[in-house]
């Protein structure tokens, strides 16, 4: 099985430009989730979907949002850029069974705000 | 709120020392709880799950953690360290409600492995 698939995995932006990060899960996952990592914050939850439908939200401002289609790819949005936003974002699949409960992680896109 | 605490932001062994990383977890009931590691330039590998079937969990890697309840801690083990070990590895809870779920991540402890 192909594992998660993030692109791009390198960009580089301008504060005040957005981003469009893109998350293909594995075969068969329905839940994507996606996660902030930064030196200083550390890993953080930004939001999860599942069947199209965004089910649990992180403590983040509007500017961050995403969705997922209806093959379970999901893509997530960065409006207005600031500094702050740089970071690697990494996104990861689940199949929700309820004895399942693992999340499996792509290589993430690192993300730099100039 | 849930929370997941790891000692020690940094941890040294030479190569075949015991491999010790502590994490402590802030829940009145025993979560899911998970063990990653990362490598540089990569996201997060899953070492192993613990989810209260037994105390004692077999990762890969040779990797392996213990459950204590009484201590609220889920401490990952490693018999012989490697030069490969060396990496950076988090403790996670698995928060789980009505809204769905998510990983609260511990702050990481990076693990550096000297011959």
């Amino acid at each position: 099985k192909a594992g998660v698939t993030q692109t791009p995995r390198y960009l580089i932006k301008t504060r005040g430009q957005q981003v469009t990060l893109s998350c293909s899960p594995i075969s068969g996952h329905r839940s994507v989730s996606w996660y902030q990592q930064t030196p200083g914050q550390g890993l953080q939850f930004l939001f999860e979907y599942f069947s199209e439908t965004q089910r649990n939200k992180g403590n983040f401002p509007g500017r961050f949002s995403g969705r997922q289609f209806s093959n379970s790819r999901s893509e997530m949005n960065v409006s207005t850029l600031e500094l702050g936003d740089s970071a690697l974002y990494l996104c990861a699949s689940s199949d929700s069974n309820p004895g399942a409960n693992v999340l499996t992680f792509g290589a993430g896109s690192r993300l730099t705000v100039l | 709120a849930q929370s997941v605490t790891q000692l020690g932001s940094h941890v040294s062994v030479s190569e075949g020392a015991l491999v010790l990383l502590r994490c402590n977890y802030s829940s009145s009931v025993p979560p899911y709880l998970f063990w990653y590691v990362q490598y540089p330039n990569q996201g997060l590998q899953l070492l192993l799950k613990y989810t209260s079937a037994a105390t004692l969990v077999k990762g890969i890697n040779g990797f392996e953690a213990e459950f204590k309840k009484s201590e609220t801690s889920v401490h990952l083990t490693k018999p012989s360290a490697h030069m490969s070990d060396a990496a950076e590895y988090f403790c996670a809870a698995l928060r789980r409600n009505q809204a769905g779920t998510a990983l609260i991540f511990g702050k990481g402890t990076t693990l550096s492995v000297s011959s």
